[in-house]
């Protein structure tokens, strides 16, 4: 069966650090692969997605991951922080194949950034 | 662009009371239609999906069901609540070839 790990239940960093989220897939083929970010009480919003290509995906906030298959892994990064950046991240992984794309999601990573 | 929404926002019901929430899609046509649920602290849980009128998939067994009746709308149902129904519900549409997931603002249920 498919899982998402995301080893950090909780992470704080100082406005302006850089930031490294981890997560980790079982999937029994390549699948496609999400990052979320969602604020208390609020919806999810996809921060970057991988499909296919190059392994090092921009996103928007200044985020970006890089996935490596060796690893089974889909990182999300930013090289500054910043205070609004404080939230949940969720990574997702997805089928490639079939007519619908059901996720199977991470227990999410809290960001605290301090001033 | 696509809009989705959720109503109602924020809903607190007895245990044994029926439940309707409703999710709707603007800007286009014939998405697929997820509806996922996520408890206090945990992560987000598939509960039904659609890829088109009238074709429901249950991805977890229990007090909950799910209708199609138009194409942009996606409701999540119950005969009766029980206290483990709270939590909160995100619908999301998918998008292109890709079917990339978007979520609606949710809706906060609260069984008591």
């Amino acid at each position: 069966a498919q899982s998402v790990t995301q080893p950090d239940i909780h992470i704080t960093v100082s406005e302006g650090a850089s930031l490294e989220l981890r997560c980790n897939y079982s999937y029994g083929a390549t699948p496609y692969l999400f990052w979320y970010v969602q604020s208390p009480g609020q919806g999810l919003q996809l921060l970057l997605k991988y499909f296919s290509g190059d392994t090092l995906v921009q996103g928007i906030k200044g985020f970006e991951a890089e996935f490596k298959r060796s690893q089974s892994s889909f990182n999300l990064r930013k090289p500054s922080v910043h205070w609004s950046d404080a939230a949940e991240y969720f990574c997702a992984v997805g089928p490639k194949s079939g007519s619908a794309r059901q996720l199977t999601f991470g227990s999410g990573t809290q960001l605290t950034v301090l001033p | 662009s696509q809009t989705i929404h959720q109503w109602p926002a924020t809903l607190v019901q007895p245990v044994g009371s029926p439940l309707s929430l409703e999710c709707t899609v603007e800007g286009t046509s014939n998405p697929n239609l997820y509806w996922y649920r996520q408890a206090a602290g945990r992560g987000l849980q598939l509960l039904f999906y659609s890829v088109g009128i009238g074709q429901i998939s249950s991805e977890v067994p229990q007090n909950l069901s799910a209708s199609r009746p138009q194409d942009r709308q996606f409701i999540l149902s119950s005969k009766k609540l029980l206290l483990s129904d709270s939590g909160f519900y995100l619908c999301a549409h998918g998008d292109g070839t890709t079917d990339t997931q978007y979520f609606g603002p949710g809706t906060r249920l609260t069984v008591l």
